[in-house]
């Protein structure tokens, strides 16, 4: 069974750092590029960060750059998202999930069941 | 950014309706297009990929069409069990931006 579960989320104060990490199993976890997508309590979909199969390639969203670390390890067959300078903003329940590519289509398939993050003093 | 608008927000609807939820983009992005249900507390879930392919094991009541800017999700008889918010998704360029959602009510 394909299957993507994150850890590591809890509570951190305004200006701390969290890593949040995603096991990937049922598949050959090179093979596929990895996104991070969150959604703020009440909230919709926010695409947050990707990185390619092989890890050379990655992308933030405006408002996570500079702040925020995506990064995999092949070995570990494990997704990484390292959060720093966290804001109220980035409260949110964040989810990791694979990219599919079928010719020209491309898309989100599965997702993780997602981990918490709430930023707070 | 391509900006993905859906409409409308919300509906309420009874089992058995026939429902449509539209999903616009502001630039053209060819049959780029998915749709993903997500019920509370629960992560989202693939329905349509390719703007009108059906994932495996998704009910054929669900079906998708469109292409261009314009994309349509059509629930052809409402079940207890899609009582849910749908987002629309863009593949076409980076960031792969979502719709804000609308959420399906009875």
């Amino acid at each position: 069974e394909v299957q993507l579960v994150e850890s590591g989320g809890g509570l951190v104060q305004p200006g701390g750092s969290l890593r949040l990490s995603c096991a990937a199993s049922g598949f050959t976890f090179s093979n596929y590029a990895m996104h991070w997508v969150r959604q703020a309590p009440g909230k919709g979909l926010q695409y947050v960060s990707a990185i390619s199969s092989n890890g050379g390639s990655t992308y933030y969203a405006n408002s996570v750059k500079g702040r925020f670390t995506i990064s995999r390890d092949s070995s570990k067959n494990t997704l990484y998202l390292q959060m720093g300078s966290l804001r109220d903003e980035d409260m949110a329940v964040y989810y990791c999930a694979r990219v599919v590519v079928v010719a020209d289509a491309e898309w989100f398939d599965p997702w993780g069941q997602g981990t918490l993050v709430t930023v707070s003093s | 950014d391509i900006q993905m608008t859906q409409s409308p927000s919300s509906l309420s609807a009874s089992v058995g309706d026939r429902v449509t939820i539209t999903c616009r983009a502001s630039q053209s992005i060819s049959s780029y297009l998915n749709w993903y249900q997500q019920k509370p507390g629960k992560a989202p879930k693939l329905l349509i990929y390719g703007a009108s392919s059906l994932q495996g094991g998704v009910p054929s009541r669900f079906s998708g069409s469109g292409s261009g800017t314009d994309f349509t999700l059509t629930i052809s008889s409402l079940q207890p069990e899609d009582f849910a918010t749908y987002y629309c998704q863009q593949s076409f360029s980076t960031p792969r931006t979502f719709g804000q959602g609308t959420k399906v009510e009875i």
